[in-house]
């Protein structure tokens, strides 16, 4: 079956640039679908951060678009999260989900990983 | 910025019904999806179109849409169902992905 699995470092300095990978398995990302990025910090609830299509077409959430790059490999089957001068604000659990984009709605997600920002 | 509003808890007993309210000015020409939470755990989509029900999704949940309210009903509610429950739709552009602000059912 078709899974979502997030990696990436689970601790980033202020300023820095927060990078996350997701690996999708049981589907090729270039048959279709968008793929999306969701955060949640703790407590509070879900934001979405952006989608790209597996051409490289991409949104992002307007609030965050100034520090916000998504990306997609398609050789290795996955998509990539690049958030820069990240700040506690952007401590969270960031999701990785698949997106049907006739309709916008996340059917397929990861398990999460919790990033947290601190010197 | 397009916002969705939903009430903060709900509460109700075992086998009653449970109601959650999701209002945004673009929900007459945006579905609605509704995905359930529980603590520890990825979300998981409950409704989507407004009132589809995903497979492997018990049918004691059922969604409505009137005007710029949507509704997602629980009918018998059980223990398991409680969970935070999210609300979500597109603004009007129908490229930008909003989330409600989240509903905490509480089983009493």
């Amino acid at each position: 079956q078709v899974q979502l699995q997030e990696s990436g470092p689970g601790l980033v300095k202020p300023s820095e640039t927060l990078s996350l990978t997701c690996a999708v398995s049981g589907y090729s990302i270039s048959s279709g679908y968008y793929w999306g990025w969701i955060r949640q910090p703790p407590g509070k609830g879900l934001e979405w951060i952006g989608s790209i299509y597996h051409s490289g077409s991409t949104y992002y959430n307007p609030s965050l678009k100034s520090r916000v790059t998504i990306s997609v490999d398609t050789s290795k089957n996955q998509f990539s999260l690049k958030l820069s001068s990240v700040t506690a604000a952007d401590t969270a659990v960031y999701y990785c989900a698949r997106v049907l984009a006739s309709d916008w709605y996340f059917d397929l997600w990861g398990r999460g990983t919790l990033v947290t920002v601190s010197s | 910025s397009y916002e969705l509003t939903q009430p903060p808890s709900v509460s109700v007993s075992p086998g009653q019904t449970a109601r959650i309210t999701c209002s945004g000015d673009a929900l007459p020409k945006q579905y609605a999806y509704w995905y359930q939470q529980k603590p520890g755990q990825a979300p998981v989509l409950v409704i989507y179109k407004d009132s589809e029900r995903p497979s492997g999704i018990p049918e004691r949940f059922s969604g409505s849409s009137s005007g710029t309210t949507v509704t997602l009903t629980i009918s018998g509610v059980q223990a398991e169902d409680e969970a935070d429950y999210y609300c979500q739709s597109a603004d009007s552009s129908g490229t930008h992905v909003v989330f409600g602000g989240g509903t905490k059912l509480t089983v009493l």
